[in-house]
C-alpha cells in the first residue's frame, strides 16, 4: 500500500509556542490530505481537509487560526499548532488520498504532541 | 445522521476463536465502509473495505459482512491470534469524489488471550 510519513513522531513544546508537523506522501501524489486528532482511548476526530493548492476546510469547532494547515504540494502538508496550550496535547494523524476511485485514505504513523 | 455506532467497546477472545465487531449507520448515502486496525502509538492501517453492492468480502482471516437493509456491517476475524490484539475502527464515507471524509466508529479494543 501507499506510504505516508510524519515528522516529528514525538514533540514536546512549552505553552505559548508554536509547533509544526509535516505529513508526506512518499510514493503517491496526495490530492487530498486529512488531519485528525486522537485523544487516549478515543476515536479519530477529523480536524480539517486540504486539497493541494487550496485553503483547508475545517470541521466545526476547530479553530482555523490555531491549527494552520498548508498543502503546498502533492506530497507535503503541514499542520502548525500556534500558541499551543496543554489542552492541545494529543496524537495528531494525517492521511492522504490519491484522488483515484478507490476512496482509500493512507494514514501516517502519527505525531505525539505534549505541551508543558 | 453522520454517526457510525460501533460495538462492543472491548472484546476478549481466546486464541483460535472468532472475533466479531459490529457497526451500524444511519446515513444511507454512505457507500464505502472500511475497517482499520490501530496498534498503540501508531496510525490506523486499512484492513479491509466493502461497498454496498456486495454482502460479504473476505481477505485472509478477515471478513466483512454487510446488511444494507439493516444498515449494519461487521468484521469477523477468524482464528484470532495474539498479534491481532489492537483497536479496530469501522468507518464510512460517501460521495462521488474519492478521498471523501471518513466518519469513524468509536473503536473496539480487542485482546486475544494465548
Amino acid at each position: 500500500g501507499a506510504v505516508v510519513s510524519q515528522h516529528p513522531s514525538w514533540v514536546i513544546c512549552k505553552s505559548g509556542t508554536s509547533v509544526k508537523i509535516e505529513c508526506r506522501s512518499l510514493d503517491f501524489q496526495a490530492t487530498t490530505m486529512f488531519w485528525y486528532r486522537q485523544f487516549p482511548k478515543q476515536s479519530l476526530m477529523l480536524m480539517a481537509t486540504s486539497n493541494e493548492g487550496s485553503k483547508a476546510t475545517y470541521e466545526q469547532g476547530v479553530e482555523k487560526d490555531k491549527f494552520l494547515i498548508n498543502h503546498a504540494s502533492l506530497t507535503l502538508s503541514t499542520l502548525t499548532v500556534t500558541s499551543a496550550h496543554p489542552e492541545d496535547s494529543s496524537f495528531y494523524i494525517c492521511s492522504g488520498s490519491s484522488g483515484d476511485l478507490s476512496y482509500e485514505q493512507y494514514f501516517g504513523p502519527g505525531t505525539r504532541l505534549t505541551v508543558t | 445522521q453522520q454517526q457510525v455506532k460501533q460495538s462492543p467497546q472491548s472484546l476478549i477472545v481466546q486464541k483460535g476463536g472468532i472475533s466479531i465487531i459490529n457497526c451500524a449507520y444511519e446515513n444511507t448515502a454512505f457507500d464505502y465502509f472500511p475497517w482499520y486496525q490501530q496498534f498503540p502509538g501508531k496510525g490506523p492501517a486499512l484492513l479491509i473495505a466493502i461497498r454496498p453492492d456486495v454482502s460479504e468480502k473476505k481477505e485472509g482471516r478477515f471478513t466483512i459482512s454487510f446488511n444494507k437493509s439493516a444498515k449494519q456491517f461487521s468484521l469477523h476475524i477468524m482464528d484470532s491470534q495474539p498479534g491481532d490484539s489492537a483497536t479496530y475502527f469501522c468507518a464510512a464515507s460517501y460521495g462521488r469524489s474519492s478521498g471523501d471524509k471518513l466518519t469513524f466508529g468509536t473503536g473496539t479494543r480487542l485482546a486475544v488471550r494465548p
